[in-house]
């Protein structure tokens, strides 16, 4: 079950580039969460929002932006990315955050940045 | 703190063999939860199983089947009769239960299987 999707699904952009990561999902999720997934390294938590409000940011640097305009719908705009910020951006949703509710994840966006 | 250990980086067998993967976790809360998740080639995590540190009996589903021991921090993932299909990297992931925790899933760094037919 594809209940999670992401677009792109691939990416490339120079340094300079604003670029935005859609994702949205199909489960009536209230918790939306954005990994990255560098290779070698373990996923890492960028942000997490539940109904909305963002809960969670593990110091990720200001040039990745979110945005959760609604629950179904989750953004993660880019501007001035470095080379080490190429990676697989997965995007996630659960039925909260709050509770232990099982995390349901999408194809991810494949980010290369040049 | 918690973390996930997945001692083993690749694992390579011939169709048809039997596989495990192992996971040991840490964590000193006595309520948490641990799964798996399988990334193939596509890049989606695909759930596979989610089980509660109050519930150590074994689970099976189909060709995989999971070996949960508390007194070994271990949560070992089987597959009998291994596929190609089967290739992928299997992640193992905890969860804990505490006050002012936020939740977080913490992944192991993954074990890349490779079937060979």
């Amino acid at each position: 079950e594809t209940g999670v999707t992401q677009t792109p699904r691939h990416l490339v952009m120079g340094m300079t580039n604003k670029k935005s990561l859609k994702c949205e999902q199909h489960l009536g999720h209230n918790a939306m969460y954005w990994y990255k997934q560098s290779a070698k390294k373990p996923l890492e938590l960028m942000f997490v929002y539940n109904f909305k409000e963002q809960t969670e940011n593990n110091s990720v640097p200001s040039r990745f932006s979110p945005e959760c305009p609604n629950s179904s719908h989750l953004f993660l705009h880019l501007h001035t990315l470095q080379p080490e910020d190429s990676a697989l951006y997965l995007c996630a949703s659960s039925q909260s955050s709050g509770a232990v509710s099982t995390q349901y994840f999408g194809p991810g966006t494949r980010l290369l940045v040049l | 703190a918690q973390k996930v250990t997945q001692a083993q980086t690749e694992i390579s067998v011939v169709e048809k063999e039997d596989v495990t993967l192992d996971c040991v976790y840490e964590t000193r809360d006595t309520t948490y939860y641990l799964f798996w998740y399988k990334q193939p080639p596509s890049g989606e995590l695909v759930f596979l199983i989610r089980r509660n540190s109050f519930d150590e009996q074994n689970e099976i589903s189909g060709r995989y089947s999971w070996n949960f021991q508390k007194s070994t921090s271990s949560f070992n993932f089987t597959i009998t009769a291994s596929q190609v299909v089967d290739s992928a990297v299997y992640f193992c992931a905890l969860i804990t239960i505490s006050s002012g925790s936020a939740r977080q899933l913490t992944f192991g760094s993954g074990t890349q299987l490779t079937v060979l037919p």
